[in-house]
């Protein structure tokens, strides 16, 4: 596996479900990023974890809760979720030594909220 | 107001075409850019990162920073059928400290490359 890797790919889930989205990366990044893309609207950053570390919270519902075990891997649990968050979330790494701003994404996985 | 403004298109092309795509933006403390290509079902991937005003040229591609009008540009030269895709336009403030992976990015815009 190289590069960054996220799971499902694809997810449909009720309201009241909860279910946990996976990413890993493979690079040696020290940083990794949660993203939403929704239809005709630009990304928008979620959460930013360096070295495991939740460094931002971008005004996020509750109703999402990120999880960082290590500098390879992220989770972003999913509960009492709404229609209107059915959208694409990316997750991303990068290198965050203080020059390189360079973000690699993974395909995401694709949300629909019945 | 937007801070980062790109008209969302679709473009449709012919292959071999020059091919312009455009970003403007708000903040004046925007300091580096970025082109990200995102093919359908996937991800977005950085295609181009430039730092201050000025051109930065990699094979066909040519990205255009001008800040003084705070304007971006990407350039496409002899486009190909395979460069459909949406690109997205992208922004810091700084790289690195408290600002980092905080991309602040463009609508997108669709283009189609027709052989």
């Amino acid at each position: 596996e190289t590069g960054v890797t996220q799971t499902p790919r694809h997810l449909v889930m009720g309201m009241t479900n909860k279910k946990s989205l996976k990413c890993e990366q493979h690079l040696g990044h020290n940083a990794m990023y949660w993203y939403k893309q929704s239809a005709k609207k630009p990304l928008e950053l979620m959460f930013v974890y360096n070295f495991k570390e939740q460094t931002e919270n971008n005004s996020v519902p509750s109703r999402f809760s990120p999880e960082c075990p290590n500098s390879s891997h992220l989770f972003l649990h999913l509960h009492t979720l709404q229609p209107e968050d059915s959208a694409l979330y990316l997750c991303a790494s990068s290198q965050a030594t203080g020059s390189d701003e360079k973000l690699f994404f993974g395909s995401g996985t694709q949300l629909s909220v019945l | 107001q937007k801070e980062v403004e790109q008209d969302p298109g679709p473009l449709s092309v012919p292959e071999g075409a020059i091919v312009s795509l455009n970003c403007t933006y708000s903040n004046s403390a925007f300091q580096y850019f970025m082109w990200y290509r995102q093919y359908s079902r996937k991800g977005p991937e950085l295609l181009m990162y430039t730092y201050s005003s000025g051109n930065k040229e990699d094979g066909r591609f040519t990205a255009q920073v001008d800040k003084s009008s705070k304007y971006i540009s990407l350039f496409i030269r002899d486009s190909q059928p395979s460069d459909s895709a949406t690109y997205l336009c992208a922004m810091t403030i700084n790289a690195g400290g408290t600002s980092y992976g905080k991309l602040t990015f463009g609508q997108g815009t669709i283009l189609t490359v027709h052989p």
